[in-house]
């Protein structure tokens, strides 16, 4: 059973583009959702993470919208770079006991010049 | 840079032999988390430890086991190699009991199953 599905699987944006992944999650116990970017040959970076009781979260370009009623979430990626491309994974989270993060599949993302 | 560190960075082990992996978590973190990545797929959760003691277990078999060490460095050891074993080990560390932690990872061991 998938807890996070993610989308799309790739996506090809034009430099100065704006990238959008999306997130659905299934399990409401989850209360802490971060995104990471992941390059090849790399482990995971945090990119940036938000929480069920606040609707959007803004750190320079990268952009997370929440809607706890929907259980969905995005990240939205403005103006995007060539030095964006890269592997991006939601994730979901309890906090609290084993804190075990739920990744969803990854989107690559790959931003033409 | 996460602080934490992990080793071999590469590694290509036999199928039934044994291997273990090593993880430095970042200073002052108390809790340690191991992912399994497959190729082209999001890191699995293995296991966690907090404070050397075993703290939740994803769907992974026994031969997959680990230790934390009182200075919170971590081993991930698996046993009776198989070839779906072949995937990139990270190691993440955290400090539990903070709400909005960060959960930092290593830069992974690729582990090749021959």
């Amino acid at each position: 059973q998938q807890q996070v599905k993610q989308s799309p699987q790739s996506l090809i944006v034009q430099k100065g583009g704006i990238s959008i992944i999306n997130c659905a999650y299934e399990n409401t116990a989850f209360d802490y959702f971060p995104w990471y970017q992941q390059f090849p040959g790399k482990g995971p970076a945090l990119l940036i993470a938000i929480r069920p009781d606040v609707s959007e979260k803004k750190e320079g370009r990268f952009t997370i919208s929440f809607n706890k009623s929907a259980k969905q979430f995005s990240l939205h990626i403005m103006d995007s770079q060539p030095g964006d491309s890269a592997t991006y994974f939601c994730a979901a989270v309890t906090q609290g006991g084993s804190e075990k993060l739920v990744f969803g599949k990854g989107t690559k993302l790959t931003v033409n010049p | 840079e996460t602080g934490v560190t992990q080793s071999p960075t590469h590694l290509i082990k036999t199928r039934g032999q044994q291997v273990t992996l090593r993880c430095s978590s970042q200073s002052g973190h108390n809790t340690v988390s191991w992912y399994q990545q497959a190729l082209g797929q999001g890191p699995q959760f293995i296991f966690q430890y907090y404070r050397e003691e075993e703290n939740g277990r994803g769907n992974f078999p026994p031969r997959f086991s680990g230790l934390q060490f009182p200075n919170y460095s971590s081993e991930l050891n698996v046993n009776a190699l198989e070839l779906d074993d072949s995937a990139l080990y990270l190691c993440a560390s955290s400090l539990a009991g903070v709400f909005g932690n960060t959960i930092y990872f290593g830069e992974g061991s690729w582990l090749t199953v021959v």
